[in-house]
């Protein structure tokens, strides 16, 4: 596609159920990149792949987060057993390769609320 | 220590004026990125402008400018003639690369200035 696609746009889900956030990098990137935005503040790092590879999940906060991107292309996040601690914006990314000048290009982002 | 410090919660600017957002970071590596980001209302991300660690001359994009000062670790962002438009959320990131891997790492964030552009 065009741009980097996420979805749901929107999810709200009651505390305790599990979720999966989508991405869709933009064709042919080799890197993939997953954020957390609380409203005010700047992007969190959480995870990243290069390819298929988990290269980076020191920003998950605990191991009710998962992701994972099996064939080097979509990724999901996963959330099991959501706490309302985990309303925010989730923000995927990607560039076209890993070089240190490539920029990133964000996805509209997932608004999660846990009620 | 943070990585990317932006000092300025807000920001406010004439239009048609000229205003620097300033960013500063914190690495040990010869070889990084520095980034600006802008994110409107709407909630997008929208890149700006880059500034290589090795490269000797300051970036330009149409009116963003990059005052690099290497030596400070500053990466100050600098919008001219400023347009109701700017306004926006403005963020400056890092990339960094891998030890281990050799490749680059994620874009770091700084926590973002408010720009408020009045009429």
């Amino acid at each position: 596609g065009a741009g980097v696609s996420q979805s749901p746009r929107y999810k709200v889900t009651k505390r305790g159920q599990d979720v999966a956030l989508r991405c869709d990098p933009i064709s042919g990137h080799v890197s993939l990149y997953w954020y957390r935005q609380a409203l005010g503040q700047g992007p969190e790092f959480l995870t990243y792949f290069n390819y298929e590879a988990q290269q980076d999940k020191s920003g998950l906060p605990n191991d009710r987060f998962s992701a994972e991107r099996p064939e080097g292309s979509i990724s999901t996040l996963t959330i099991q057993r959501t706490e309302q601690r985990d309303s925010a914006m989730y923000r995927c990314a990607s560039s076209l390769d890993k070089g240190v000048r490539t920029e990133a290009f964000f996805g509209q982002g997932t608004r999660l609320t846990v009620v | 220590a943070q990585k990317i410090t932006q000092t300025q919660p807000g920001m406010f600017v004439q239009e048609k004026e000229a205003v620097t957002l300033d960013c500063t970071y914190d690495t040990s590596d010869q070889s990084y990125g520095l980034f600006w980001y802008k994110q409107p209302s709407s909630g997008e991300m929208i890149f700006l402008i880059y500034q290589g660690s090795y490269d000797e001359q300051n970036a330009t994009e149409g009116r963003y400018s990059l005052n690099f000062q290497k030596a400070r670790k500053s990466a100050n962002l600098v919008i001219s003639a400023s347009q109701l438009g700017d306004s926006a959320m403005y963020f400056c990131a890092m990339r960094e690369r891998s030890i281990s891997s050799g490749s680059a790492r994620q874009l770091t964030f700084g926590s973002g200035t408010q720009l408020t552009v009045l009429p």
